[in-house]
């Protein structure tokens, strides 16, 4: 089946510090996967950061980033210079987009805490 | 308001009691979804529906069942509760291959 793996956390950054948070895909449902990366804030529930349908293509969000790269299937979000609002729980996905059964598989998810 | 709501947000259950997760959103989304988060092991999915009366297991659909008689409403239910199914429950919807819209979670305690 379709999994993602993520940088295990917890990550800790200083506020104003470069970020990278790794994650790696295996599709094996469909050739060309959707790729998501969501964030989870203390107390709330999970919403979307970013996506990208298109292999080679970037997609960027309140300063994060993150490329398709389908020759490495990685996905790996970045940020220049992380502030401490940013603290939260990051989650790489997979989507399936081949229409009918369409579902998300996660990873397990990154704690990310950036310190003043 | 492109909002999906889970009720309760907190329950506590003794093994052998009967569980009702709720959900609902007002976006007029087709599919629906509920995932389980514990330690460790990210969201899980356990049921989706495609819509009314059109649901399929998901990875982990083992101790739960389902119920979507309104396209706006998706519960979950545990016949039976069992300790090992002490989680966060999240629900989410979505609109074709579009992203999923999640609920704040429900925390449910099985002792």
């Amino acid at each position: 089946g379709d999994s993602v793996t993520q940088t295990e956390g917890p990550v800790t950054v200083s506020e104003s510090e470069s970020l990278i948070i790794n994650c790696t895909y295996s599709a094996t449902s469909i050739a060309y996967p959707n790729l998501f990366w969501y964030v989870r804030y203390p107390g709330e529930g999970l919403q979307l950061l970013l996506k990208v349908i298109t292999a080679g293509q970037k997609g960027s969000s309140r300063g994060f980033e993150a490329t398709y790269n389908k020759e490495t299937t990685s996905f790996h979000l970045q940020k220049a210079s992380v502030q401490e609002s940013d603290s939260a729980v990051y989650y790489c996905a997979l989507g399936n987009s081949g229409g009918s059964n369409y579902k998300l598989t996660f990873g397990k998810g990154t704690l990310l805490t950036v310190t003043p | 308001d492109m909002k999906v709501t889970q009720m309760p947000r907190y329950l506590i259950k003794r093994m052998g009691e009967n569980v009702l997760l709720e959900c609902g959103q007002d976006m007029s989304h087709e599919t629906m979804y509920w995932y389980r988060q514990d330690p460790g092991l990210g969201l899980q999915l356990i049921y989706i529906s495609y819509d009314v009366d059109s649901n399929s297991e998901g990875d982990i659909p083992k101790g739960y069942r389902v119920s979507r008689k309104k396209r706006e409403h998706f519960s979950l239910i545990l016949d039976s509760a069992k300790t090992n199914q002490t989680s966060v429950y999240f629900c989410a919807s979505s609109w074709g291959t579009g992203q999923l819209y999640f609920g704040e979670g429900s925390k449910l305690t099985v002792l």
